[in-house]
């Protein structure tokens, strides 16, 4: 049973570009949340999806961050005109489908670093 | 105060010798509590959960968690240089809802051979 999948690994953007990360829930699971970790600092919750919908998004920032889950295709996280501070690490997790609520536990990507040149 | 709160070490223990970590919450609605470790450059990994009151054990592993003193901690017995990593608390279920892990910054512990 494959875990949660994550591309890429490593992603470098000069600033001002975009940066697009892709996340695949594990088998079974249709719950995605992206976290994103700072050097030496915890994760940082960003948004949590459900297909086709946004259920919290409170943690992203306002200005060029965005997500979606389509009915089709793997989450996306997406960065826009990336500056310098975006630079970390970004972990998408997922929970299994009937179990949503504070007991649903969360299995965690490898990751993508982004770095910002 | 932060949310979660952790001692970010590193925890220096010989191996063989019971390593504890520890870890405090503000929000006393929080209804569930993990640990995850990670290693260096890697992602976390899902060790325990505990929701009620008390120790739950697996393995070398042992949660423990006092909802009164909002207080989780996490012991690991006959520890092994393979332990060596940065644990992370995870809380939920509180006032910031039912799905939203709120993270300490973790602490690193060391297992010295």
């Amino acid at each position: 049973n494959a875990g949660v999948m994550q591309n890429p690994r490593h992603l470098v953007r000069r600033r001002g570009q975009e940066a697009r990360l892709r996340c695949s829930p594990m088998k079974g699971h249709s719950h995605v949340y992206w976290y994103r970790q700072l050097p030496e600092e915890g994760l940082k919750f960003m948004v949590y999806l459900q297909k086709e919908n946004i259920i919290d998004e409170s943690g992203m920032p306002k200005e060029r961050f965005s997500a979606e889950f389509p009915k089709e295709g793997p989450s996306i996280l997406r960065i826009q005109q990336v500056v310098r501070g975006d630079s970390a690490a970004y972990f998408c997790a997922s929970s299994p489908d009937g179990l949503a609520g504070a007991r649903d536990t969360q299995y965690f990507g490898p990751g993508t670093r982004l770095t910002v040149l | 105060q932060k949310e979660v709160e952790q001692n970010s070490g590193p925890l220096s223990v010989p191996e063989g010798a019971i390593a504890s970590l520890n870890c405090t919450y503000s929000d006393r609605g929080s209804q569930s509590f993990f640990w995850y470790r990670q290693y260096s450059g890697k992602s976390p990994e899902l060790i325990m959960f505990i929701y009620s009151n008390g120790d739950k054990e697996d393995g070398r592993f042992t949660a423990q968690l006092n909802k009164a003193s909002q207080y989780v901690s996490l012991l690991i017995r006959d520890s092994q240089p393979s332990d060596s990593a940065t644990y992370l608390c995870a809380v939920n279920g509180g006032k910031e809802g039912t799905y939203k892990y709120i993270f300490g910054t973790g602490t690193r512990l060391k297992v010295l051979a």
